[in-house]
């Protein structure tokens, strides 16, 4: 049962353009919600993260945003470079919970085109 | 300097031929997971430990078992591999409720 799902597999942008990667979730109890990035051959590594009390999360070109009435979340990347090719996954847990685990998304490879 | 390593990066095992994939850490976090990713599907939790507690996930197969002998380090061991376990199996570890996870590279597995 995905309780995390990314729709889009592939998003193809120009650089310097916005990327805009989605997520949705169907679990209520999710109240903390990250995106990480994978390059090939590597780990995923953390990119930017948000509490269920906010509704927009900013660093630097990332913004995270979070819907929860519609349970979805939004990575919006601006402007988008070439080092940003790679799969973007989504992951949520419910802390208040204390359910520290995390459940990923099916990711959403994104090519910055030159 | 890299802080979760998995070792080997690369692993070919027969089928049903035991194989054990390693996973150290340096960063002393308490939770140290696995997760198996197979090709365009979202990383699966296989199970975890929080400190010496082992969680199982309910659909692991009984297959796959782990280790934790000390903080450091994490083996998971697929005591007889199936053409079905080829995937990625990625390591993380956090700290407990802080769940920003940070991964180890992976070791791909491919069962012949």
């Amino acid at each position: 049962d995905q309780q995390v799902k990314q729709n889009s597999p592939s998003l193809s942008v120009q650089e310097g353009r916005i990327s805009i990667l989605n997520c949705d979730y169907t679990n209520s109890m999710f109240d903390y919600f990250l995106w990480y990035k994978k390059y090939p051959a590597e780990g995923p590594t953390f990119l930017i993260s948000i509490s269920s009390i906010k509704d927009k999360n900013e660093d630097g070109r990332f913004t995270v945003f979070l819907n929860k009435s519609a349970k979805h979340l939004s990575l919006h990347i601006v402007p988008s470079q070439p080092g940003d090719s790679a799969v973007y996954f989504c992951a949520a847990s419910a802390r208040s919970s204390n359910d520290y685990k995390l459940s990923f998304g099916a990711g959403t490879t994104v090519t910055v085109r030159a | 300097d890299a802080m979760v390593i998995q070792n080997p990066r690369y692993q070919v095992t027969q089928f049903g031929k035991p194989v054990t994939l390693s996973c150290s850490q340096t960063l002393n976090h308490n939770v140290m997971y696995w997760y198996q990713q197979k090709s365009s599907q979202a990383p699966k939790l296989l199970f975890h430990y929080y400190d010496k507690d082992f969680n199982n996930e309910a659909d692991t197969p009984d297959n796959f078992q782990s280790r934790r002998p000390n903080t450091s380090f994490c083996f998971l061991d697929i005591r007889s591999p199936g053409l079905g376990d080829t995937a990625m199996y990625l390591c993380a570890t956090s700290e407990g409720v802080n769940t920003e996870a940070f991964f180890g590279q992976g070791t791909r597995l491919t069962v012949v």
